[in-house]
């Protein structure tokens, strides 16, 4: 069975530009969260989803960031305009359902911003 | 302030040693996941506790959810260089959409 996937692996931009995400889930998975982990701490959830419906984005930094979900399956995470302190690495993961606590995460995507 | 409180933060222990890392909260969890990662890689899951009081035990891993659901322990015996890594605690609470909370954190460090 195919793993979450996620790309790009690492991006370094200026700061004031824009960057993209993306993340593939688990075939069948209906549930996908977006989180974001600064170096030395634990995963911080941005935004979850159930199909294409937001579950929960209370954390998601909506003046600057923004994820779409649109056919339920992939999903994108945008930052535009980037600060220096979004950099971090931007972990997708997947499960069954909201009933299912049990995340599968991708590789993430170590973003630099300079 | 964190929901979910890990300690220790770090830890460096030589190879053979035993160590317990503690998973604290004032709030109660319908489950409660304790999670590994490596550098550059996401995290994978070790373990799902959904019972107050429940112990489960890989190899030389042991887990314990609390009578309370409120708090959670990973005990490593002899450890070994490969156990080094990030250890994870992560709460979900059902009435909350069962979003999956993280502690910040124990960063083990194993010496052969």
């Amino acid at each position: 069975e195919a793993g979450v996937a996620q790309s790009p692996r690492y991006k370094i931009i200026e700061k004031r530009q824009s960057v993209a995400f993306w993340c593939n889930p688990i075939s069948g998975h209906a549930t996908l969260y977006w989180y974001q982990q600064i170096l030395g701490q634990g995963p911080k959830l941005l935004i979850q989803f159930q199909n294409n419906g937001v579950v929960d984005d209370s954390q998601l930094p909506k003046d600057r960031f923004s994820a779409e979900r649109l056919k339920g399956v992939d999903s994108t995470l945008k930052i535009q305009p980037a600060k220096l302190e979004d950099s971090a690495v931007y972990l997708c993961a997947s499960s069954w359902d909201r009933s299912d606590t049990e995340a599968f995460f991708g590789q993430g995507t170590r973003l630099t911003v300079v | 302030t964190q929901l979910l409180e890990q300690s220790p933060q770090f830890l460096s222990i030589q190879e053979g040693e035993n160590l317990t890392v503690y998973c604290n909260s004032s709030s109660v969890f319908s489950s409660l996941q304790w999670y590994r990662q490596e550098p550059g890689e996401g995290p994978v899951l070790l373990v799902t506790v959904v019972t107050g009081g429940e112990v489960k035990k890989l190899k030389r891993l042991t887990f314990q959810f609390g009578d309370a659901r409120k708090d959670s322990s990973l005990h490593i015996t002899a450890a070994q260089p490969g156990d080094t890594g990030l250890y994870l605690c992560a709460g979900a609470i059902r009435n909350a959409g069962n979003m999956l909370t993280f502690g910040g954190g124990t960063r083990l460090m194993v010496k052969p």
